[in-house]
């Protein structure tokens, strides 16, 4: 069972699209990161996030914490085929280890 | 400045034999944790090392062990193997190895698959 739920499961797109993934959490999290990951490779981190309602820009990348630090989101603008991978994202509560969530799979299609 | 180091990079083995995966974390980082990663989940929490001794455990039976030595590199042991055992082992580096940790850095994984 995955402390952290995330929607959509799989996510097919064309380029140039937009889109949104998210990650919800009944728990309280002191920080939450954002990681993307290819076939057979380790997660990158790409984001992390610590104050509720924070919101962090990375070019088309938008990450939201949410205000109570249980949720949080990943906008992509203009999707482009590099952007295809798995997104994690993984939540630190007052204790030692990270908490992921399933994943989303996300598909640019060109 | 290298990265998270893990070895090695693939396996194959029977069941019934013992595995042992080795990391070495980013320098500077003292502390090193394990997930098990099979296909289609996120990673799950095996284990947690800071300054050489065990700070968590995840669910995981007792065939699974670790261990930190002084230059805070890292070894996961895994005995009496299962098929159920396939997966992609990551090994996660990280400073504090705490809630105070806003960062961990992944290395590229040890793909283990048993026959």
């Amino acid at each position: 069972t995955q402390l952290l739920e995330q929607s959509p499961q799989f996510l097919s797109i064309q380029e140039g699209e937009n889109l949104t993934v998210y990650c919800n959490s009944s728990s309280v999290f002191s920080s939450l990161q954002w990681y993307r990951q290819e076939p057979g490779e380790g997660p990158v981190l790409l984001v992390t996030v610590v104050t509720g309602g924070e919101v962090k820009k990375l070019k088309r990348l938008t990450f939201q914490f949410g205000d109570a630090r249980k949720d949080s989101s990943l906008h992509i603008t203009a999707a482009q085929t590099g952007d295809t991978g798995l997104y994690l994202c993984a939540g630190r509560s007052n204790d030692y280890k990270l908490s992921f969530g399933a994943g989303t799979t996300v598909t640019v299609r060109a | 400045d290298a990265g998270v180091t893990q070895s090695p990079t693939h396996l194959i083995k029977t069941r019934g034999q013992q595995v042992t995966l080795r990391c070495s974390p980013i320098s500077g980082h003292k502390s090193v944790s394990w997930y098990q990663q099979v296909l289609g989940q996120g990673p799950q929490f095996i284990f947690q090392y800071y300054e050489k001794e065990e700070r968590g455990r995840g669910n995981f039976p007792d065939r699974f062990s670790a261990r930190q030595f002084p230059n805070y590199s890292s070894e996961l042991n895994v005995n009496a193997l299962l098929l159920g055992d396939s997966a992609l082992y990551l090994c996660a580096s990280s400073f504090f190895g705490s809630w105070l940790d806003t960062e961990a850095f992944f290395g590229q994984g040890t793909r283990l698959t048993v026959v």
